[in-house]
C-alpha cells in the first residue's frame, strides 16, 4: 500500500548548521510532494513543494531534493535557527488531491 | 498567504455529548476541505474529504455516522463528533485548498487545530 516514512525521528543540530531531513516514499505514481512544519499545538505550516517531474526546488533557506530512482525526498535547511525547531512532515500528493503524511522528524536546534 | 481558522481551539466535553468543530477559509474560497486527526507524537491521518454542496468522502475505517461533516458554503466546513467517547480525544485539524490555485503542488492550507478532550 501507499506509505511515506522518515529515516530519523529526531535530528539535533547546532544553530547555524545546515539541516537535512529525509523522507522515503513508496508510491511511484505520486504527482507532487510537500514539506510541512508543525510546531507544538499548531497546525502544519507549508514550507515548500515539488512536482514529480522536478529534481530540485529552492526557497528561502530551504531546498527540496527529489530522487525518483530511489523514491527519496529531502529537505535542506540552511543556517538553521532556533525558530526552526519543530516537527517536519513530508506529504505525498495522490489522487483526488489527498495527501499522505509521513511519520515526521523532530528537529531540535541548540543555540 | 491563505488563512484557515478553526473554532474552538480547545474543547472539553462529557462522554455521550456531541461536539461541533468549525473550519473556515478566511481570505479565499475552498470547494474542498479536508479533516485530519492527529494523536500525540503521531502523524496526521486523513479522515474525510469535504466537498462544498455534496456529501463528504470518508476514508476507510472512519465512521461517517460518528463524524458528521457538512460543507454548506465555500468558506465553512463543520465536523461534528457525535456521542463522543474518551477514545475520540484527539487533535483535529482541517485544511482547505483554494479553488483558484493552479500552482505547483496542490497546496493545502491548514487550520490551527482543535484539541478535543472527552471525559
Amino acid at each position: 500500500g501507499e506509505s511515506v516514512g522518515l529515516h530519523l525521528p529526531t535530528l539535533s543540530v547546532q544553530e547555524g548548521d545546515n539541516s537535512i531531513i529525509n523522507c522515503a516514499y513508496s508510491n511511484s505514481a505520486s504527482d507532487y510532494f510537500i514539506w510541512y512544519k508543525q510546531e507544538s499545538g499548531k497546525g502544519p505550516q507549508f514550507i515548500i513543494d515539488i512536482r514529480s517531474n522536478m529534481d530540485k526546488r529552492q526557497g528561502q533557506r530551504v531546498t527540496v531534493l527529489l530522487n525518483k530512482t530511489v523514491k527519496h525526498l529531502s529537505l535542506q535547511i540552511a543556517a538553521t535557527q532556533p525558530g526552526d525547531s519543530a516537527v517536519y512532515f513530508c506529504a505525498e500528493g495522490g489522487s483526488f488531491q489527498k495527501l499522505v503524511f509521513g511519520t515526521g522528524t523532530r528537529l531540535l536546534v541548540s543555540p | 498567504g491563505a488563512v484557515v481558522s478553526q473554532h474552538p481551539s480547545r474543547v472539553i466535553c462529557k462522554s455521550g455529548t456531541s461536539v461541533k468543530i468549525e473550519c473556515r477559509s478566511l481570505d479565499f474560497q475552498a470547494t474542498t476541505m479536508f479533516w485530519y486527526r492527529q494523536f500525540p507524537k503521531k502523524s496526521l491521518m486523513l479522515m474525510a474529504t469535504s466537498n462544498e454542496g455534496s456529501k463528504a468522502t470518508y476514508e476507510q475505517g472512519v465512521e461517517k455516522d460518528k463524524f458528521l461533516i457538512n460543507h454548506a458554503s465555500l468558506t465553512l466546513s463543520t465536523l461534528t463528533v457525535t456521542s463522543a467517547h474518551p477514545e475520540d480525544s484527539s487533535f483535529y485539524i482541517c485544511s482547505a485548498r483554494d479553488f483558484r490555485d493552479t500552482s505547483l503542488g496542490e497546496t493545502q492550507y491548514f487550520g490551527p487545530g482543535t484539541r478535543l478532550l472527552v471525559l
